[in-house]
């Protein structure tokens, strides 16, 4: 198995252009999760999802946009990329609520 | 609001040295905890977990943790580190959110760990 996979692993953005984090998985977990990290504060929570079709938000969705079309893939949506969204996200996996998440690589993102 | 709390962010040891990393959390149900590290350039990976049962956890590469409800604690220890430990370490706290039944981890601020050799 291959596991959590992300990319790019890096991208340099411009304030106001958009684009996609590709997350997949092949380890059929039905929960799928989108983290960010930022020095001196941990992770944090962006969207989640807990299956095909449902998602719902974390502690901070604003100018993020996910959607869970298929059990393997979880994109992460930037609409209007901003400075502040200048971090290092992960995504993660897990079959279901009783067992630890499952990380990715990450994708160092950086907007100018 | 639940918050986990990392009280050391920068420790510096000797090789050989012991070490014990702080974690409180402040959550009155039943929690499942978690430490993860992250050596540098790689993603998160689970050191150990505690869900229920015996509350000294013994976890990868010679690291343990004891959970003291009393406390709200959940430090981390090892007897002896070596230069492989640098990296840092985040305590985690699980969370189920009601509804969806979705595991919500909220992380402390992390520990940055530098083992000199």
């Amino acid at each position: 198995n291959a596991g959590v996979t992300q990319t790019p692993k890096f991208q340099v953005l411009k304030t106001g252009q958009s684009m996609t984090l590709q997350c997949a998985q092949d380890m059929n977990h039905e929960y799928m999760s989108w983290y960010r990290q930022d020095p001196g504060m941990g992770l944090r929570l962006i969207h989640y999802s807990v299956g095909a079709g449902i998602t719902d938000q974390g502690e901070v969705p604003n100018g993020y946009n996910v959607s869970r079309s298929t059990t393997e893939d979880f994109p992460l949506r930037l609409l209007s990329a901003a400075p502040s969204q200048t971090s290092v996200y992960f995504c993660a996996s897990s079959p279901d609520s009783f067992y630890e998440q499952y990380f990715g690589p990450g994708t160092r993102l950086t907007v100018t | 609001a639940q918050s986990v709390s990392q009280h050391n962010h920068h420790v510096i040891l000797s090789e050989a040295a012991s070490l014990e990393l702080g974690c409180n959390y402040s959550y009155g149900g039943t929690v499942n905890l978690f430490w993860y590290v992250q050596y540098p350039g790689q993603h998160l990976q689970l050191l150990l977990k505690y869900f229920s049962g015996d509350p000294l956890v013994k976890g990868i590469k010679g690291f343990e943790a004891e959970f003291i409800k009393s406390k709200f604690s959940f430090n981390l220890r090892k007897p002896s580190v070596q230069w492989s430990d640098t990296a840092e370490y985040f305590c985690a706290v699980k969370l189920v959110l009601l509804g969806t039944g979705f595991q919500k981890l909220v992380f402390g601020t992390g520990t940055r760990l530098l083992v000199s050799p």
